[in-house]
């Protein structure tokens, strides 16, 4: 039983170039979350999805899009990356319902120079 | 839109010292979630309270859920160093905000041996 899964688990981007993060998840979980994570900042809230073909927006949106085409994946992309956008980035998922625990991902370390 | 805000950011104590990190939400919660991320890792579930004015413990922690369900603490009697790292908490609103899980900025444990 896996859990969550991010891939890759590192990458460094050029400004400019765009990539996609992939999160998949293998407890049948209806919501999934995207996450940033900056030192002093926390975790930001980038999209989330409350199940497959949904996806609203979190807290900071801005430069990222996101699909759930499949009920057990949630993809991350950024279309044309930024140094702001040089982070830590989590994927969770969680059961429906308000008293659900989030299971989190390994991480993926991003860096755009 | 939901905030919810941590202090402190950081916390350096001796081992076998006290340990407390406040939460404050600018919303009603429907619960509240404590998560632990140690140094490199990622968030790992603790607790969640859903009960206003409910405390519950974990051995040397334990949690508190405010009357109004818009605050929460953690507190660690007589910290280790297993402690170390950092803790967050997390909340989800009511009706539609419910559908988000929106964390503190977190506290950072670091522990003199």
């Amino acid at each position: 039983n896996a859990g969550v899964t991010q891939t890759p688990k590192f990458r460094v981007l050029k400004t400019g170039q765009s990539m996609t993060l992939l999160c998949a998840q293998d407890m049948n979980h209806e919501y999934m979350y995207w996450y940033r994570q900056d030192p002093g900042m926390g975790l930001r809230l980038i999209h989330y999805s409350v199940g497959e073909g949904t996806t609203a927006k979190g807290e900071v949106p801005d430069g990222y899009n996101v699909s759930r085409l499949k009920k057990q994946n949630f993809l991350l992309g950024l279309e044309s990356a930024a140094p702001s956008q040089t982070s830590v980035y989590f994927c969770a998922s969680s059961y429906v319902g308000l008293h659900t625990e989030a299971f989190f991902g390994q991480g993926t370390r991003l860096t755009v120079v | 839109g939901q905030q919810v805000m941590q202090i402190p950011q950081y916390q350096h104590v001796q081992e076998g010292e006290d340990f407390t990190t406040y939460c404050n939400s600018s919303t009603t919660l429907s619960n509240i979630q404590w998560y632990k991320q140690r140094p490199g890792g990622h968030p790992v579930f603790l607790i969640q309270l859903v009960k206003s004015g409910e405390v519950k413990k974990q051995k040397r922690l334990t949690f508190q859920f405010g009357e109004a369900k818009k605050n929460s603490s953690l507190h660690i009697t007589a910290t280790q160093t297993t402690d170390v790292g950092t803790y967050f908490c997390a909340g989800r609103g009511t009706f539609q905000g419910a559908q988000k899980l929106v964390f503190g900025q977190g506290t950072r444990l670091t522990i003199n041996p």
